[in-house]
């Protein structure tokens, strides 16, 4: 089955730690995307890529790092310097410019 | 439970129903819209998308209106049913080959029996 892949569902992580958040997709895409979700807000974009080795910084980009050295994937880190990480983190891909954009299920990060 | 959604507009509707979610988008030069549908504790699943040189697409019992001059998108879904229960919210891409999408907040829909 084709699809895009997040993983853990789940993550808790202690103040003061980088975590990483895996995003796998099969579906050949070209760009993939990193997202923030909030209650009561619409998903807010830290990073793209839109080819191998190259990626953008979002709106919201500081206290997040990514890499994109396969097509494949697309892992978001995120760092101690993020002051409020807890939130929900969605990660898309899409063909090319204006399609659609295939999400993950989703990683919800909480920090304890 | 995910509380994405917390604090979002809600529309109930009763089972057989039509549903209408609105979205008012941002930019005038915006040339691509979709909607999506999101579960509790899910990521959002394309529902329907639309070009700009459109203004009415239908789907499978959904069908997505584009107002260009006032800048509006509305999603219908006919015959409403309890699996529709979910958030919706529209993106759009505000200019062309950009791969940034836009998203609004969402909108809650109540399917009662």
């Amino acid at each position: 089955d084709g699809g895009i892949t997040q993983s853990p569902k789940y993550l808790f992580r202690k103040e003061g730690q980088n975590v990483t958040l895996s995003c796998e997709q099969n579906l050949n895409h070209d760009a993939m995307y990193w997202y923030r979700q909030d209650p009561g807000q619409g998903l807010r974009l830290i990073y793209y890529s839109q080819i191998v080795n190259d990626f953008q910084k979002g709106d919201i980009a500081e206290g997040y790092s990514v890499s994109r050295e396969k097509k494949e994937s697309f892992p978001l880190t995120v760092t101690s310097a993020q002051k409020n990480p807890t939130a929900f983190y969605l990660c898309a891909s899409s063909m090319t410019v204006n399609t659609e954009a295939f999400f993950g299920q989703g990683t919800r990060l909480t920090v304890v | 439970g995910e509380s994405v959604g917390l604090h979002l507009p809600t529309l109930s509707v009763q089972e057989g129903d039509n549903s209408i979610i609105n979205c008012a988008y941002s930019n005038s030069a915006s040339d691509y819209f979709i909607w999506y549908k999101q579960e509790s504790g899910k990521g959002p699943q394309f529902i329907i998308d639309i070009r700009s040189n459109m203004d009415k697409r239908q789907g499978q019992r959904v069908t997505v209106l584009l107002n260009k001059t006032v800048k509006h998108l509305s999603l219908q879904i006919a015959a409403t049913q309890p699996g529709d229960s979910a958030v919706y919210f529209c993106a759009e891409n505000p200019s062309f080959g950009t791969y940034k999408y836009i998203f609004g907040t969402g909108t809650r829909l109540k399917v009662l029996a």
